[in-house]
């Protein structure tokens, strides 16, 4: 069962510009959004997270969006670089398990053209 | 500092043969571990996850099976492998890092069945 939808599949942006990834859940017992970042023959890496209480968390260049009326949230990458060019994970899980039972989405592979 | 070990980092197998996936954790003790699937489209699927020693927890019904001989030992094995069973396999620690939990991965095994 597929808790957390995400799009698109795959991602071209041209160096400077913004990436946007989306994510959708159903679950509104769901209250942790990590994102993970993968590259290449590596294990994925937290990148940024961020819990139901606030609309936005930024670091750095990575930003997420946080919209709990619409059960969505989503990762804007701002002046993309080709060093970002990897796959990206959504994940959620919820209480009472918490962190237990992360549920990750499907992965977005980005690839920042120079 | 807490490493996560993770071997072999390729593996070709026959379908029928038996599968013995090693994951070791240094630095911390009495970890909570997991076991994650990644195939083609799928994104990251939990399979197993252990809270302690003997203690597993199973999220999906399938050919393989995890163990948790020691408190830094986690151990994936399959009896018989599967043409389903190939996949990117990942061994992954919970930890806490600059106050929020993430989950700390392995460098993944990419296991192959023919």
């Amino acid at each position: 069962q597929q808790q957390v939808k995400q799009s698109p599949q795959s991602l071209i942006v041209q160096k400077g510009g913004i990436s946007i990834i989306n994510c959708a859940y159903e679950n509104t017992a769901f209250d942790y959004f990590p994102w993970y970042q993968q590259f290449p023959g590596k294990g994925p890496a937290l990148l940024i997270a961020i819990r139901p209480d606030v609309s936005e968390k930024k670091e750095g260049r990575f930003t997420i969006s946080f919209n709990k009326s619409a059960k969505q949230f989503s990762l804007h990458i701002m002046d993309s670089q080709p060093g970002d060019s990897a796959t990206y994970f959504c994940a959620a899980s919820k209480a009472p398990t918490g962190f237990q039972k992360l549920v990750f989405g499907t992965g977005t592979r980005l690839l920042v053209s120079p | 500092s807490q490493t996560i070990h993770q071997w072999p980092a390729t593996l070709v197998q026959p379908v029928g043969s038996p599968l013995s996936l090693e994951c070791t954790v240094e630095g911390t003790s009495n970890p909570n571990l997991y076991w994650y699937r990644q195939a083609a489209g799928r994104g990251l699927q939990l399979l197993f996850y252990s809270v302690g020693i003997g203690q597993i927890s199973s999220e999906v019904p399938q050919n393989l099976s995890a163990s948790r001989p020691q408190d830094r030992q986690f151990i994936l094995s399959s009896k018989k492998l599967l043409l389903s069973d190939s996949g990117f396999y990942l061994c992954a620690w919970r930890g806490i890092s600059k106050g929020s939990e993430k989950l700390f991965f392995g460098s993944g095994t990419q296991l192959s069945v023919l």
